[in-house]
């Protein structure tokens, strides 16, 4: 069984679309995550929520909007997508006070 | 939080042992070291954490001097499936993961 998994692995968009990736951990964790990794392979964290609830937005637009339906989900919606969201997205879990994180395989999304 | 600084890659050749070093001149007392892998295409993965002297498990050991300005990663004997990008971190234990932050991380290439 896979620990931290996110749908779809790949997603190829046009510009000014709006879509979705689903994140879904079965390890018990309250604290998820979205990461973003970029070309250069930069990992930068996004969000975070813990018990459903946000805890960090880093400065992202708000086109990228984090819903969190209960604690083994946290799925992210990108709105007006635009070239430089192409990047890996990576979703994560951990409890709360860990610095043990679980990775998603991460999504490969190229907006064209 | 403590910034780090890893060499941006190494080379080894299958069987030798690979030590990669990291500083963190600005650690704090109750900082931890942690270091994570990430194969290509895949999202990291937690290899190992310390604090002080030595740590070991069954995939690698972390050595961190007393004054705990530095710290080395060392994998023995490695293959060509440790070609990955690994990152150190550093932080407090307790604060949960998303205080850790990502950096460049070190690029390990093994070759045949």
């Amino acid at each position: 069984d896979t620990a931290v998994s996110q749908t779809p692995k790949y997603l190829v968009t046009q510009m000014g679309n709006d879509k979705s990736i689903k994140c879904e951990q079965n390890l018990g964790h309250d604290t998820m995550y979205w990461y973003k990794q970029d070309s250069k392979k930069f990992l930068k964290i996004m969000f975070s929520y813990n018990n459903k609830e946000l805890i960090i937005n880093e400065t992202v637009p708000n086109r990228f909007s984090p819903k969190s339906p209960d604690k083994a989900h946290l799925n992210l919606h990108i709105n007006s997508l635009e070239l430089g969201d192409s990047a890996v997205y990576f979703c994560a879990s951990s409890h709360g006070s860990a610095t043990e994180a679980f990775f998603g395989q991460g999504t490969r999304l190229t907006v064209v | 939080l403590a910034k780090t600084t890893q060499p941006i890659s190494m080379d080894s050749y299958e069987g030798q042992e690979v030590n990669i070093t990291c500083s963190h001149n600005n650690i704090a007392t109750n900082d931890y070291i942690t270091w994570y892998q990430q194969f290509p295409s895949q999202g990291p993965r937690f290899i190992i954490q310390g604090y002080k002297t030595k740590v070991t498990n069954e995939v690698a050991s972390l050595f961190i001097p007393a004054d705990r300005k530095s710290s080395t990663l060392s994998l023995p004997r490695v293959s060509l499936s440790d070609t990955a990008v690994y990152y150190c971190l550093v932080g407090l234990m307790n604060t949960g993961f998303q205080k850790l932050v990502f950096g460049t991380g070190t690029r390990l290439l093994v070759s045949p």
